[in-house]
């Protein structure tokens, strides 16, 4: 059974500071991994892809990824309170052509 | 980036009746896309792959003959709750794996049961 593990938070940070959420996945045969925020009330929206260990940066989000340890992350520097949402780890399924495998989402929380 | 649209975005059904949700990729082709459901508060849960020309798979415990799909062109892939329940009451969500990597969603149905 394939897993991608997120701790459910809240996760609750001041504005401003960065917000650091991680993901652990079970399937070492992954190739391509996804964050996507979904606010409440609204479907997710992708904001991140990251395909090769290391850092990718975009704007405030930066996306980490390490093959060996089996572990991705983001990062959302100066915190607003706009991104308070639901942020969901996302694994390529080998399986299935196009599917994800979902963890079950951190709930972030930035205070003004 | 690529466009999937959901038609309705709401709809409220009395108990008994039969609903159809639309999925439409917008910008690029799709032969499969995939069904979600949220209940409140709870994670995604994916009930179905559409697979276009071909039957859809489901996962284990979503009823087939309750959840219909249809995806009879490259755009276009419909579920069919029927006969819904107000257990059935939920956040419908489609998603299409546009010609790069990933997944874009749909807006979503918010469907309720009365």
């Amino acid at each position: 059974q394939k897993e991608v593990e997120q701790n459910s938070g809240p996760l609750s940070v001041p504005e401003g500071a960065i917000a650091s959420l991680n993901c652990t996945y079970s399937d070492r045969g992954s190739q391509s991994f996804f964050w996507y925020r979904q606010y409440s009330g609204k479907s997710p929206e992708l904001i991140m892809s990251i395909y090769s260990n290391g850092d990718k940066e975009d704007g405030r989000f930066t996306a980490q990824l390490n093959k060996a340890s089996q572990y991705v992350s983001l990062l959302i520097r100066d915190s607003q309170p706009s991104d308070s949402a639901t942020y969901l780890c996302a694994v390529n399924d080998g399986g299935s052509q196009g599917n994800l495998i979902f963890g079950k989402g951190t709930k972030l929380s930035v205070k003004p | 980036g690529a466009v999937v649209s959901q038609h309705p975005s709401w709809v409220i059904c009395k108990s008994g009746t039969s609903v159809k949700i639309e999925c439409r990729s917008l910008d690029f082709q799709a032969t499969t896309m995939f069904w979600y459901r949220q209940f409140p508060k709870q994670s995604l849960m994916l009930m179905a792959t559409s697979n276009e020309g071909s039957k859809a798979t489901y996962e284990q415990g979503v009823e087939k003959d309750k959840f219909l799909i249809n995806h009879a062109s490259l755009t276009l892939s419909t579920l069919t709750v029927t006969s819904a329940h107000p257990e059935d009451s939920s956040f419908y969500i489609c998603s299409a794996p546009p010609p790069l990597a990933g997944l874009f969603f749909g807006p979503g149905t918010r469907l309720t049961v009365l």
